[in-house]
């Protein structure tokens, strides 16, 4: 089974600043990555799928890339409502997670 | 609108048993198999069981293989998770999310509902 892995685990920025988030596969997941969004008490919100497609009414300040084992989540510019946490996933696999946080 | 609407969450014993509820609407819930994701309190996302769209096939976590049931009703557009002999460690929020299917084996979840609380304690 694959073994995802999030880096960093939090991430310290302020509105307007780019946000880099990682997620490296144990073997590759060719392009079938996906990344959502979390926050406390919402339903988790399908952010990118198939590696850079970003789903129905996503921000274009969100993008995704990579291929392989490694793969990126870029916020362009920090909107207030983006702190949040974000998982990658392929299949029954999700990473740990990286926390976006107000600096 | 597409809704997934989660509900029969609550405190249990260790050892006893409960059951989730997910209703759909929106969509034809017969075409999509369905699966339960669990958050437990300060840790990620883990994926705890599927139901193929025409209940043929189940698959489960190997922390709840065993003891979790996955089932549907889809006269009732309803998502099931009998959960027997519970444990402390299965305390969590519990999400029902609809697949969407790249090919055979690769998915992602396009869309989740909020969530029920589980609490397991004494």
């Amino acid at each position: 089974e694959t073994v995802l892995t999030q880096s960093p685990a939090t991430l310290s920025l302020s509105p307007g600043e780019r946000a880099t988030l990682s997620c490296r596969a144990s073997q590759s997941v060719s392009s079938y990555l996906a990344w959502y969004q979390l926050k406390p008490g919402q339903a988790p919100r399908l952010l990118i799928y198939a590696v850079s497609n970003r789903a129905t009414g996503i921000p274009a300040r969100f993008s995704g890339s990579g291929s392989g084992t490694d793969f990126t989540l870029t916020i362009s510019s920090l909107e207030p409502e983006d702190f949040a946490v974000y998982y990658c996933q392929q299949r029954s696999t999700f990473g740990g997670g990286t926390k976006v946080e107000i600096k | 609108q597409l809704q997934l609407v989660e509900s029969g969450g609550g405190v249990v014993q260790p050892g006893r048993s409960l059951r989730l509820s997910c209703a759909a609407s929106g969509f034809t819930f017969n075409s999509y198999g369905m699966h339960w994701v669990r958050q437990a309190p300060g840790k990620g996302l883990e994926w705890v069981a599927v139901i193929w769209y025409d209940g043929s096939n189940k698959d489960y976590s190997d922390s709840v293989k065993g003891r979790f049931t996955i089932s549907r009703d889809d006269s009732k557009n309803t998502l099931y998770l009998q959960m027997n002999s519970l444990r402390a460690e299965d305390t969590a929020v519990y999400f029902c999310a609809r697949p969407q299917y790249s090919n055979n084996e690769d998915y992602y979840f396009d869309y989740w509902g909020q969530g029920t609380l589980v609490t397991v304690s004494s």
